[in-house]
């Protein structure tokens, strides 16, 4: 069956540091999304792409996250300075197009500032 | 905007206990509605959805029905089993107050535990 991928599992970074998170998705599938999910809380979409077009990136810190999908595939999420606010479970997930149909999700990254 | 909200957990129950988890919403259009699962350790898999009002969705004995009139969409199951332990989340997309078509807004999650 096949299933979103992401690496790291987990990843422990000091405060300053830079730190970069890699998604693939299901084959075939256009739409992407980064969430982010604080301990206690749901999900937050960070951004979204529609092959490799930013579709609403409205709540990604800018300052300090960037994402790129550059051919459309896989996709990565970097974080740079990382702030101990981060930490948090990092999860990818795609669909076959936007709109109403199952998003499938990664097994996502646990990041730890320190 | 969208928001989903559920009702305060965690949720303990004993094996074979009615279980019902609440969910309400505030959208400004007509959203799809889904019922998520994380498991421990593991990513969040949809357990169930429905995408118009009086709809139900079902599956593995959970079910939820598109309330509209009263913007619910409340899970059920008649009889737990342990393996039912995990975290449920209420979701929403395409409500028309998010910035994007397929933006899935979440409620805060349920941890649920059933008890042998």
């Amino acid at each position: 069956e096949a299933e979103v991928a992401q690496s790291p599992r987990y990843k422990i970074t000091e405060k300053s540091q830079a730190v970069a998170f890699w998604c693939d998705p299901i084959s075939g599938h256009a739409t992407l999304y980064w969430y982010r999910q604080i301990l206690g809380q749901g999900p937050e979409l960070l951004v979204q792409f529609q092959d490799e077009s930013v579709v609403d990136d409205s709540q990604l810190p800018k300052d300090r996250f960037s994402a790129e999908r550059l051919k459309g595939v896989d996709s990565t999420l970097k974080i740079q300075p990382a702030e101990l606010g981060d930490s948090a479970m990092y999860l990818c997930a795609s669909s076959f197009h936007q709109g109403g149909d199952e998003q499938y999700f990664g097994p996502g990254t646990r990041l730890t500032v320190t | 905007g969208d928001s989903v909200t559920q009702m305060e957990g965690p949720v303990t129950l004993s094996e074979e206990a009615f279980l019902t988890i609440n969910c309400t919403y505030t959208a400004t259009g007509y959203p799809s509605l889904f019922w998520y699962v994380q498991y421990p350790g593991e990513g969040l898999q949809l357990l169930l959805k429905a995408t118009k009002a009086d709809d139900k969705g079902s599956n593995k004995g959970f079910e939820a029905t598109y309330r509209k009139e009263t913007t619910s969409f409340h899970l059920e199951k008649g009889s737990v089993q342990v393996s039912d332990s995990a975290v449920y989340f209420c979701a929403l997309s395409g409500g028309g107050g998010g910035t994007s078509y397929g933006k899935l807004t979440f409620g805060q999650g349920t941890i649920l535990t059933v008890h042998p």
